[in-house]
């Protein structure tokens, strides 16, 4: 109950595409959703985050879609660029803690 | 500001031998979390720490593992004895307060264990 699944492992993009990941939880007592980016032999740092009452969030090129019934939420990556390159993780927090999915390594072609 | 600051970078020691790492939040942060991210998994909450006391340390391995955060600043954590399977990034994060939606990562201690 206490698990966020992620999907995919890792993904591979051609520049200007759509990267798409993909999160689900079970439980429903979790009130906040981030994803975090990292890269090597950096630590995370937020991207973006979304709470369980709004479908959907934009920022720049970077949106996550909420949706509440499944118990799932997705990170998309619009006019992906290789500077996206990264390693991405969607996380679900539930008194102030946060349970961490297992990463996306994600990798833009040129 | 800067950032959140961790040491040693990396660190390779013997199982059985024991290993500390250091954690400097960013400044006015009352909130310290340790996490342990073993390759290819998202991180995983060893401690957090409201100033100096305890928030949860329900996940920490307190037969060999110990951490704290004296005058609710920086913070040690230290392994002893290192196993095999402690080969992992450390990482420090802080945030502003407790309910605060951001926590800011340093770069982490990469040990292996041998």
């Amino acid at each position: 109950q206490q698990q966020v699944k992620q999907s995919p492992q890792s993904l591979i993009v051609q520049k200007g595409g759509i990267s798409i990941i993909n999160c689900a939880y079970e439980n429903t007592a979790f009130d906040y959703f981030p994803w975090y980016q990292q890269f090597p032999g950096k630590g995370p740092a937020l991207l973006i985050a979304i709470r369980p009452d709004v479908s959907e969030k934009k920022e720049g090129r970077f949106t996550i879609s909420f949706n509440k019934s499944a118990k799932q939420f997705s990170l998309h990556i619009m006019d992906s660029q290789p500077g996206d390159s990264a390693t991405y993780f969607c996380a679900a927090r539930r008194d102030y803690q946060l349970i961490w999915g297992a990463g996306t390594k994600l990798i833009i072609k040129p | 500001e800067a950032g959140v600051a961790q040491s040693p970078r990396y660190k390779i020691i013997e199982k059985r031998q024991s290993v500390a790492f250091w954690c400097n939040p960013i400044s006015g942060h009352a909130t310290l979390y340790w996490y342990q991210q073993i390759l290819g998994q998202g991180p995983k909450l060893l401690i957090q720490f409201q100033n100096n006391g305890v928030v949860d340390d329900s996940q920490l391995p307190k037969d060999r593992f110990s951490a704290e955060r004296l005058k609710g600043v920086d913070s040690t954590l230290k392994i002893q004895p290192a196993k095999l399977e402690d080969s992992a990034v450390y990482l420090c994060a802080s945030s502003l307060y407790l309910a605060d939606n951001e926590q800011f990562f340093g770069p982490g201690t990469r040990l292996t264990v041998l």
